[in-house]
């Protein structure tokens, strides 16, 4: 099973609204990403954890705070966006042995 | 800084045509190699991987890699209208949380019924 599952797949919120991403994987990997995606560009790395750790944050503001709640799970917390923010949010997953990445189906987020 | 390069097209090929994509990377160090599929509006499908030096294959898919040359590529063949797409290369230069993989800008690929 090679399944990276998100919800919702939808999302529209005001840019007042607090709102969260899921993502969990069940494949034993321990390295978990968020991208963002606007169309016709290639995903855009946002976060990765590792071991449930953050390592790496690339500049996100901080309108946008991932969580790790453990080895399975991943969510990102969304609080005061902007219209720019709405893109598709792709959380993948990667294992070591093989050393292949796989990801969700996206959640398509709509910011007025 | 590590780079992937890709021709952005679109390349169109005719229905029953081998597609041919290619990808060249910047780092020497890279070790494993990957193509993924993203049809529009959807996430990126991993179609092929690949380590070592010469071509891998699956069903209609050929991965090639060439680590001398710092090139990767991926032909289709008997190409389909349902392969039309955009083909995402991917490159990783080690497994550790901080090496997460680098993508190149992607290939569009039509093909043409």
């Amino acid at each position: 099973d090679t399944e990276v599952t998100q919800t919702p797949k939808h999302l529209v919120m005001g840019m007042t609204n607090k709102k969260s991403l899921k993502c969990e994987q069940h494949m034993g990997h321990r390295a978990m990403y968020w991208y963002k995606q606007k169309a016709k560009k290639p995903p855009e790395l946002m976060f990765v954890y590792s071991y449930e750790k953050l390592s790496i944050n690339e500049s996100v503001p901080s309108r946008f705070s991932p969580e790790c709640p453990n080895s399975s799970l991943l969510n990102l917390h969304l609080h005061a966006l902007q219209p720019e923010d709405s893109a598709l949010y792709l959380c993948a997953s990667r294992g070591r042995v093989p050393d292949t990445q796989y990801f969700g189906p996206g959640t398509r987020l709509t910011v007025l | 800084q590590k780079e992937v390069e890709q021709n952005s097209g679109p390349l169109s090929v005719p229905e029953g045509a081998i597609a041919s994509l290619n990808c060249t990377y910047s780092d020497r160090g890279s070790q494993s190699f990957f193509w993924y599929r993203q049809y529009s509006g959807k996430s990126p499908e991993l179609i092929m991987f690949i380590y070592s030096n010469g071509d891998k294959e699956d069903g209609r898919f050929t991965a090639q890699l060439n680590k001398a040359s710092q090139y990767v590529s991926l032909l289709i063949r008997d190409s389909q209208p349902s392969d039309s797409a955009t083909y995402l290369c991917a490159v990783n230069n080690g497994w550790s949380g901080n090496t997460p993989l680098v993508f190149g800008k992607g290939t569009r690929l039509s093909v043409i019924a």
